[in-house]
C-alpha cells in the first residue's frame, strides 16, 4: 500500500479483556517496529521484526504483551488481560532496511482506551 | 542503553519567529538523528535527519546542528508558520542498533 496502515484506530475495552491491533506495513519493507505512545511520554520501543530473523521482544513491557508477524507483511500486536496502564496510543512503523538509521515510516496508530 | 533527553516540553512562538528544540544522548556510539514531526491524530513523520559525519543540514527554514564531542543535537525552525504547530520528536541511534530512541517530545505551538 501507499502508507503504513493500522486497525483499530480507535479501540476502548474493559479492563480484563483481551485486545488486538493490526499493522500492514508498506509492501517490500523488510523492518517492523511496534512503539507506544503514552499521554505526555515518547515514543516507546515495544518489539522489531526485521525479515524471517526471530524478533527483538526486549521492549514488551510484560508477558500479556505479545506479537507476530505472518508471512513477513502483516503484523498483530495482542495484550492479553489489559489493564488501564495499557492506555495508550500504539503505533506501527516499519522501513526498508533493518538497520535503525533508515527512515521509519509510521501509521496513524491505534488508540486504546481501557476503562 | 541509549538515553535521549529533549527540551523544552512545551514551546510557543509568534508566527515569524524561530524555534530551537534540543537534545542530548548518551550513547557515543550514536551516528544517526532524525527529527520527527507528529501532526494531531497522525503517525510521527521524518522531517531531516543528520549523520555524525556532518556537524550541519540544513533543508529550506528547517535546520539541525550535531555536536558529538557534547553529546547534543538541535532543531531550528526559522520563520515559523501556523502549520509547524505539531510534537517533535528526536531520536538518536547508532549503525548496529535498528530501534530508534526517541525523546519525550516538545509541543510547539505558533500563534499568528
Amino acid at each position: 500500500g501507499a502508507g503504513v496502515s493500522q486497525s483499530p484506530s480507535n479501540k476502548v475495552t474493559e479492563k480484563g479483556k483481551d485486545v488486538e491491533l493490526r499493522c500492514d506495513p508498506i509492501s517490500g519493507h523488510t523492518a517492523l517496529y511496534w512503539y507506544r505512545q503514552s499521554l505526555g511520554q515518547g515514543l516507546e520501543f515495544l518489539i522489531y521484526f526485521q525479515g524471517n530473523s526471530a524478533p527483538d521482544k526486549s521492549g514488551l513491557p510484560s508477558d500479556r504483551f505479545s506479537a507476530e508477524r505472518t508471512g513477513g507483511s502483516v503484523s498483530t500486536l495482542t495484550i492479553q488481560r489489559t489493564q488501564q496502564e495499557d492506555s495508550a496510543v500504539y503505533l506501527c512503523a516499519s522501513s526498508l532496511q533493518g538497520s535503525g538509521a533508515n527512515v521509519l515510516t509510521f501509521g496513524a496508530g491505534s488508540r486504546l482506551t481501557v476503562l | 542503553g541509549e538515553n535521549v533527553e529533549q527540551h523544552p516540553s512545551t514551546l510557543s512562538v509568534q508566527e515569524g519567529d524561530s524555534a530551537v528544540i534540543k537534545c542530548t544522548y548518551s550513547d557515543s556510539a550514536s551516528n544517526y538523528f532524525p527529527w520527527y514531526k507528529q501532526e494531531l491524530g497522525k503517525g510521527p513523520q521524518l522531517i531531516i535527519d543528520i549523520r555524525s559525519n556532518v556537524g550541519e543540514k540544513k533543508d529550506q527554514r528547517i535546520a539541525v546542528t550535531l555536536n558529538k564531542t557534547a553529546k547534543h543535537f538541535s532543531l531550528h525552525i526559522t520563520e515559523t508558520q501556523p502549520e509547524d504547530s505539531a510534537v517533535y520528536f528526536c531520536a538518536a541511534v547508532s549503525n548496529s542498533g535498528y530501534a530508534l530512541n526517541f525523546g519525550k517530545g516538545t509541543s510547539l505551538l505558533v500563534t499568528p
